[in-house]
């Protein structure tokens, strides 16, 4: 089981807004990022510190954590956004955390 | 541009050990700690711990403790992940990661390739 709980799957219409949710404990004292990835990829970084892009990602990506949940939303979701997301926090300062993932289907 | 890079494929037999490398370019190795996370087949991401490049420091997830050992090289610049007992259940692909943090932010802003480990008889 995991600390972050994240819907399993999500489905969204191109040009449509998809919201991920991301829910535990640790994101009340934690920093939320967010890792995209593609069948056969790496992870890579679409969000840290809750609510900053990193170079390179689209501005239809954001995020914000407020409580226990984090949330990175997609406005205008694209073909090439469908991907998993997995939410990421601390359990203290250098142990790392992940939620379960999220299966985002764009059709 | 900052680069890690993998060893890699491995088949391995229950019970032995495996030693993945990622060597990191583009950047000051001993900067930056490195963190190792991995990924069963069709599962999600799983940390595993981190290593301090500079120090030779290392913290490992309790699941691991007694089984992981991460180490470094500083003359080749290369991060090590040793796992041992080896079994079906660490069949995965087990990724680096380069740690950066900036005001007290932490994030894993750079991915290796990942390395295949398959752990069958």
């Amino acid at each position: 089981s995991y600390e972050l709980t994240q819907p399993p799957s999500v489905s969204v219409s191109p040009g449509q807004t998809a919201s991920i949710f991301c829910t535990g404990d640790k994101l009340k004292t934690s920093y939320a990022s967010w890792y995209q990835q593609k069948p056969g990829q790496s992870p890579v970084l679409v969000m840290y510190a809750d609510d900053r892009r990193p170079s390179g990602v689209p501005e239809r990506f954001s995020g914000s954590n407020s409580g226990n949940t984090a949330t990175l939303t997609i406005s205008g979701t694209q073909a090439i956004d469908e991907a998993d997301y997995y939410c990421q926090a601390w359990d203290s300062s250098t142990i790392v955390v992940f939620g379960g993932g999220t299966k985002l289907t764009v059709l | 541009q900052v680069q890690l890079v993998q060893s890699g494929a491995e088949v391995k037999k229950p019970g032995t050990s495996v030693k993945v490398s990622c060597k990191p370019s583009g950047y000051t190795f001993t900067k930056f700690d490195i963190n190792w996370v991995r990924q069963a087949p069709g599962q999600g991401l799983e940390w595993m711990g981190w290593m301090g490049p500079h120090s030779g420091d290392t913290g490992y997830a309790q699941k691991f403790q007694g089984r992981v050992t991460m180490t470094r090289d500083t003359s080749i610049s290369t991060a090590y992940m040793e796992l041992s007992s080896l079994r079906s259940e660490d069949t995965a692909v087990y990724y680096c990661a380069r740690l950066e943090c900036a005001d007290g932010i932490c994030y894993l802003a750079y991915w290796g390739q990942g390395s295949l480990v398959t752990v069958s008889s």
